[in-house]
């Protein structure tokens, strides 16, 4: 099975750098997911890390450090849009690869 | 690209009744699943299909729960004698393989009066 531990809540100010962090402990591993939930509406797909190190998307940057059993989503340049939840979800590595989510990080971005 | 839709978007009911929702997945995703989700928390994993196959079932799923997916293309999730601890955000989302994200609908919010 999957144990996926990751902040409840955090605050940061517009304009400002975030780091959340993500740690898990997996039965088998094959991936981990990184999606944006805003309030009401559907996840929507943020990142992708397989392999150990720091993708970088525009705003948006993901590191993977697999011997850690660690993640992290760091978002710079903070928008009021940034408030959200984020949810690190990770892939097994059996069978049909089941995805299991963490109970998200609520980002609050205040002015 | 349309996306994932979901029908309806919206469902109140009495305890006791039964109810189906349906999942529309991006027409060239073979991949499609179901997702419970609770105020703050993750979605959590119902099912899965490849194609028309249904693949996998968590033990969240009792034997009021059924899913189908009957041509490989939409999906329906149906709950019968619904109770008060099925109230939640049925999520569904597809995806195109093995190492593609799921791609999730705007889910359909369930209430049991």
């Amino acid at each position: 099975g999957q144990n996926i531990d990751q902040p409840t809540e955090m605050t940061a100010t517009e304009g400002a750098i975030v780091q959340i962090n993500c740690t898990y402990q997996t039965s088998g591993f094959n991936g981990l997911f990184w999606y944006q939930q805003h309030a009401g509406e559907a996840p929507t797909f943020l990142s992708y890390n397989v392999l150990d190190g720091l993708e970088e998307k525009g705003r948006f940057s993901s590191f993977l450090s697999r011997s850690k059993g660690y993640s992290y989503l760091l978002l710079k340049e903070l928008q009021m849009k940034d408030s959200a939840s984020y949810l690190c979800a990770v892939k097994d590595s059996g069978g049909y690869q089941k995805v299991t989510f963490g109970t998200g990080t609520k980002l609050q971005v205040i002015p | 690209d349309t996306g994932v839709s979901q029908d309806p978007r919206h469902k109140i009911t009495k305890r006791g009744q039964n109810v189906t929702f349906r999942c529309d997945p991006i027409s060239e995703h073979n991949r499609l699943y179901w997702y419970r989700q609770t105020l703050g928390q993750g979605p959590e994993f119902l099912t899965y299909f490849q194609n028309e196959a249904q693949l996998e079932k968590s033990r969240l799923l009792s034997d009021r729960f059924s899913a189908e997916r009957p041509k490989g293309s939409f999906s329906t999730l149906e709950i019968q004698r619904t109770e008060q601890g099925d109230s939640a955000m049925y999520l569904c989302a597809s995806s195109s393989g093995l190492n593609q994200p799921q791609h999730f609908g705007d889910g359909t919010r369930l209430s049991i009066l």
